[in-house]
This record gives structure tokens, sequence and C-alpha cells, in this order.
């Protein structure tokens, strides 16, 4: 089945350092949510992309979908303590499934 | 609104033990789905539902059982219990989906271990 492949899996940086994930599908996507989830927390929805080659910032995240709609990434510029978590990217697998990535962890040294 | 709501919070079962955990949300969204999250290893998808009395299987349905007689309830059953079974389960809804995909609300999870 189809499948979402999210790299790295681990992130330590210096404060102030850029931060970048990536996703990769197996198969073309229609459209990729990215979530974030704060240590002990549960998964929140950050954004959605649904055009080729489609390109999103909120604040200080640059999120992008490929040309091919096969991939994504979230890059974050001078990370600070709060960007600290977990984050997801996913899209819709078989059926009515929803798929996500393992995720990166992110970890900010101060 | 409450939005996504699971009980319990934590839970300690005996191997062989069956329990239910229980979600429920006030939005009136269609879509609800069981995600077991493991270290390393994402969000894995159980079971999920498209609508009252319809609910179909993810990628690790093994060992669970759902239903849903409700729009707004969704619970998960485990069967018998197993270590392998240990887990952070989240309950998520949405308007609908998951083509196209919806934004997934996600409750506080339930934290469960089986010894």
């Amino acid at each position: 089945g189809q499948q979402v492949m999210q790299i790295p899996q681990y992130q330590h940086v210096q404060e102030g350092e850029d931060f970048t994930t990536y996703c990769n599908s197996s198969t073309t996507l229609s459209n990729i949510q990215w979530y974030k989830q704060r240590p002990g927390g549960h998964p929140v929805f950050l954004i959605q992309l649904v055009k080729s080659g489609e390109v999103k910032k909120q604040k200080r995240l640059t999120f992008q979908f490929g040309e091919a709609k096969k991939n994504s990434s979230l890059h974050i510029t001078a990370t600070q303590t709060t960007d600290v978590g977990t984050y997801f990217c996913a899209g819709p697998g078989d059926g009515n499934k929803l798929v996500f990535g393992a995720g990166t962890i992110l970890r900010v040294k101060s | 609104n409450a939005g996504v709501t699971q009980t319990p919070k934590f839970q300690v079962l005996k191997t062989g033990q069956s329990m239910t955990l229980q979600c429920a949300q006030d939005m009136n969204h269609e879509y609800m789905s069981w995600y077991r999250q493991d270290p390393g290893m994402g969000l894995r998808l159980i079971h999920y539902s498209v609508g009252a009395g319809i609910t179909d299987q993810g990628e690790v349905p093994n060992g669970y059982n759902v239903s849903r007689s409700t729009t707004e309830d969704f619970p998960l059953r485990l069967l018998s219990a197993a270590p392998s079974q240990t887990s952070v389960y989240f309950c998520a809804s949405s308007l609908q989906g998951p083509v196209p995909i919806y934004e997934q609300y996600f409750g506080p999870g339930t934290r469960l271990t089986v010894t």
C-alpha cells in the first residue's frame, strides 16, 4: 500500500539554527498535511498543501509541496525552544485511510 | 465545544484482560479514526469510520474491534490484551475524509500498559 517516508528520524539543533524535515511518498498525493506534537501532547494540525509546487509560510515555518506531488518539506528558520516536538506529515492512503509518516523529533539546545 | 475526548487517560492491564477505550467528539464529524503511537513508528492506523454504522480496518487492526453506532462515539475494544499492545492510543476526527483530507482533530490520548 501507499507509504509515507519521513527523514530524518531525529535532529538536535542549537537554538537559532535552521531545521528541515522531508516527506516522500511512493505514490502521487492529492494533498498533504503537516502536524506538530509537543512532548507528552497530541498531534496538532499545522497546514495543508494541495497544489503542485505550492509554498506556504507561517511565520518562521515554510512548507513546500513538490512539483510531482510525491514529496514535501517543512523548514524552520532560526529555531526556538518552543519549536521542540515531533513533526509529522500525512497523506491519503488506499481507500479511505490517512497515512502518517514516522515523524521527525526536533530537539533544540539553548 | 469539548472537541475530541478520550477516556481513560492512563490504564494498566494484565495480559488477557479486555477493555474499551472511549472516544467522543461533539463537532458532528463524519470521519473518525484510531491510531497507536510507538517510539520511532509514528502514528499507525488501527481502524477508521467514514460515518455511523460504517467501519473499516487500518494498518494494524489485529486484536482490536470498533463500532460506530452514533456519529459522536467511536469506542476501541481490546479483546485480549497482550504486552505488544502497550502504546499510546489516539482518537481523531475530521469533518469528512480522508479524500480530500480535512484537518484531523486529535484527542489527548490514552497511555496503555499491558503487563
